[in-house]
């Protein structure tokens, strides 16, 4: 069973508030991920790291930012919430390897920005 | 160009028959590895098989199959048996050689009645 977390599962705030979202595995991965995903629609990468003080942007842009200070913890932050905003975001570890290393999931967070 | 598509959005299959989702890909890389994933209405993302682009045979996992067409690049999931419990959104994915991170489908959702 992954040993990867999320907090919080469900989170409501108001336009302009600071947001982190927590994200920490007890896999001793490398390799963590951050998707965005609308209800019902699939999952774009837009946050990795490749280790401490490792970040990279991914395929879809974001106004979200990442840290990497330990290798099991990857909290994303949003300087001013919108309602635009609004979405599940998914963080994800892998271990070591290639093609082959499959990726682990939190159970998401749901940000509802009012 | 969608690297991974999956053209049904929804299915509808009845109890303890099977169902094939599918799945097309479209990478340049000679190693890649494709994955399929369940994610409940509760959010988490849940592996299910995987496939190798190097693998001979097909995957098999329990009452989960992977028909890989390599030349059609296609890898369908083949759910035997449907039980009530299959009712989810199913994502193919795939990890390319020259990547870090996995790329999603569009996803289909599977309704399994009884």
């Amino acid at each position: 069973e992954a040993d990867i977390y999320q907090t919080p599962r469900y989170l409501v705030i108001g336009t302009g508030k600071k947001i982190t979202l927590e994200c920490s595995q007890t896999m001793g991965h490398d390799k963590m991920y951050w998707y965005q995903q609308d209800p019902g629609m699939e999952l774009h990468l837009i946050h990795y790291s490749y280790g401490v003080n490792s970040t990279e942007k991914g395929d879809l842009s974001s106004e979200s930012t990442v840290s990497r200070i330990r290798t099991e913890h990857f909290p994303l932050t949003l300087e001013s919430a919108r309602p635009s905003h609004t979405s599940q975001y998914l963080c994800a570890s892998s271990p070591p390897g290639g093609v082959n290393t499959e990726a682990f999931f939190g159970q998401g967070t749901r940000l509802t920005v009012v | 160009a969608q690297k991974i598509t999956q053209t049904q959005p929804g299915m509808f299959v009845q109890e303890k028959e099977a169902v094939t989702l599918d799945c097309t890909y479209d990478t340049s890389d000679q190693s890649y590895g494709l994955f399929w994933y369940k994610q409940p209405s509760s959010g988490e993302m849940i592996f299910l098989i995987y496939q190798g682009s190097y693998d001979e045979q097909n995957a098999t996992e329990g009452r989960y199959s992977l028909n890989f067409q390599k030349a059609r690049k296609s890898a369908n999931l083949v759910i035997s048996a449907s039980q009530l419990g299959d009712s989810a959104m199913y994502f193919c994915a795939m990890r390319e050689d020259t990547g870090t991170a996995l790329i999603f489908g569009k996803g289909t959702t599977l309704s399994v009645s009884s």
